[in-house]
């Protein structure tokens, strides 16, 4: 079965500051996405980011960008610059590209903080 | 183009009630996921359906829950004789298709007394 791993339960960053979360997967497929999802207080699940497995190239959104490593089945992701509103919880997530259940599978997640 | 809708947000139910949680999708999409996340931990896959149909449920619980996304109107998911232990919350997710993003309400949480 498919697991996604986040080793860090909680970070804190200094405002302005840059910040790395870690996501492991394990899978047996090579045709795949994978998500950054971040939930703040108010619980809404909020896409970040998204990767697919057969691009060679990172993905990056404005302050937000990805390291892949497909043969190490690593997907972090560093948030630059961080800001206040950065405080929540992120969700690494993994889904088979060519199945038809469509389901993602969730990290434990890790809680982060930014500091003023 | 409005979001993915759920309600009501939050949901009290005795033990042994009825609960009924409903989810329209975003305009356009007929794929609907529904998750649920215990207090202090990831969301997990319940079950997968498009119009008429329920493709995966293979994270539903066997007894007890039960969902639909009929022809018309919005997703339901049916917990019946409720317990403690269904306290969560419940998000529904959205898609156009059957991969890619998915696209999440803002979730209903049931609290059981």
């Amino acid at each position: 079965a498919q697991t996604v791993t986040q080793s860090q339960p909680e970070m804190s960053v200094q405002e302005a500051e840059t910040v790395t979360l870690s996501c492991t997967y394990d899978t047996s497929e090579s045709n795949y996405y994978l998500f950054w999802y971040k939930q703040p207080p108010s619980r809404q699940m909020i896409l970040v980011i998204r990767q697919e497995a057969y691009k060679q190239q990172n993905a990056t959104e404005n302050r937000f960008s990805v390291n892949f490593q497909k043969a190490a089945k690593s997907f972090s992701l560093k948030i630059s610059d961080s800001q206040l509103g950065d405080t929540a919880m992120y969700f690494c997530a993994f889904m088979f590209r060519t199945s038809n259940t469509g389901k993602l599978i969730f990290g434990q997640g890790t809680t982060l903080q930014v500091k003023p | 183009n409005a979001g993915v809708m759920q309600n009501p947000r939050h949901l009290v139910r005795r033990r042994g009630q009825e609960a009924r949680l409903r989810c329209s999708p975003m305009k356009g999409h007929s794929h609907v996921y529904w998750y649920r996340q215990l207090p202090e931990e990831g969301l997990k896959f319940m079950v997968y359906l498009q119009k008429e149909n329920i493709i995966d449920e293979s994270g539903m619980p066997k007894e007890r829950f039960s969902a639909e996304f009929p022809k018309e109107g919005p997703s339901i998911l049916r917990i019946q004789q409720v317990v403690r232990g269904d306290s969560a919350a419940y998000f529904c997710a959205s898609s156009p298709g059957g991969s890619g993003e998915q696209y999440f309400g803002p979730g209903t949480r049931l609290t059981v007394t």
